[in-house]
């Protein structure tokens, strides 16, 4: 079973649609958590990290279940800009290194 | 300012060759990294310095070496590259410290071509 596990899309939704991903992790020692995006051929930026009593940034939320062990990021309002693939990315206590799902594909069309 | 800067941006090399790749923040983060990443994968960790010491090698063949000069510079040597190579290395920095939660910034990668 993979670390961090995200159903790996695409996600085909029209501009100004909500779309939510999931994000599921297994190491229970896992620490911090963040979603970054990443376009075509660059670098992941980091969109938000999460935090337990979660977390809005504009058009953008994110939710932490540590029970569950899940993460979520809701966008509303889809914009064509919005097209990228969306990594969660998790950080265990003890590893010293960030420990990334496969990503979402986003594709919002006009 | 949470740039980390890289060169160069694209690179062709051959199987014999020898280069560099190098990585440069000013951030003040002690913490820096490389990645590797395929096209539709997500970066895959190779190695990690630690205030200048390197603290994780995910079992990366000799054929790339990583140097960190100080705190601000990274450097990847590479030496004897197969085709398979051939990706998006990425260099990472971060604090190292728990309260700021490890974010790290990318910088915008260095893609190599191996012939």
């Amino acid at each position: 079973r993979k670390e961090v596990e995200q159903d790996p899309g695409p996600f085909n939704v029209p501009e100004g649609a909500t779309v939510a991903f999931n994000c599921t992790y297994s190491n229970s020692a896992s620490q911090s958590f963040f979603w970054y995006r990443q376009d075509c051929r660059k670098e992941p930026k980091l969109l938000m990290s999460v935090y337990s009593s979660g977390n809005e940034d504009g058009r953008f939320t994110a939710q932490l279940n540590r029970a569950s062990q899940y993460i979520s990021l809701l966008i509303r309002d889809s914009k064509l800009s919005d097209s990228a693939t969306y990594l969660c990315v998790v950080w265990v206590t003890g590893r010293r290194a960030l420990t990334f799902g496969s990503g979402t594909r986003l594709q919002v069309q006009p | 300012d949470t740039e980390v800067t890289q060169t160069p941006k694209h690179l062709v090399m051959g199987m014999t060759n020898k280069k560099s790749l190098k990585c440069e923040q000013h951030m003040g983060h002690r913490a820096m990294y490389w990645y590797k990443q395929k096209a539709k994968k997500p970066p895959e960790l190779m190695f990690v310095y630690s205030y200048e010491k390197l603290s994780i090698n995910e079992s990366v063949p000799s054929r790339f070496s990583p140097e960190c000069p100080n705190s601000s510079l990274l450097n990847l040597h590479l030496h004897a590259l197969q085709p398979e190579d051939s990706a998006l290395y990425l260099c990472a920095s971060s604090q190292t410290s728990e309260a700021t939660g490890y974010t790290q910034y990318f910088g915008p990668g260095t893609r190599l071509t191996v012939l």
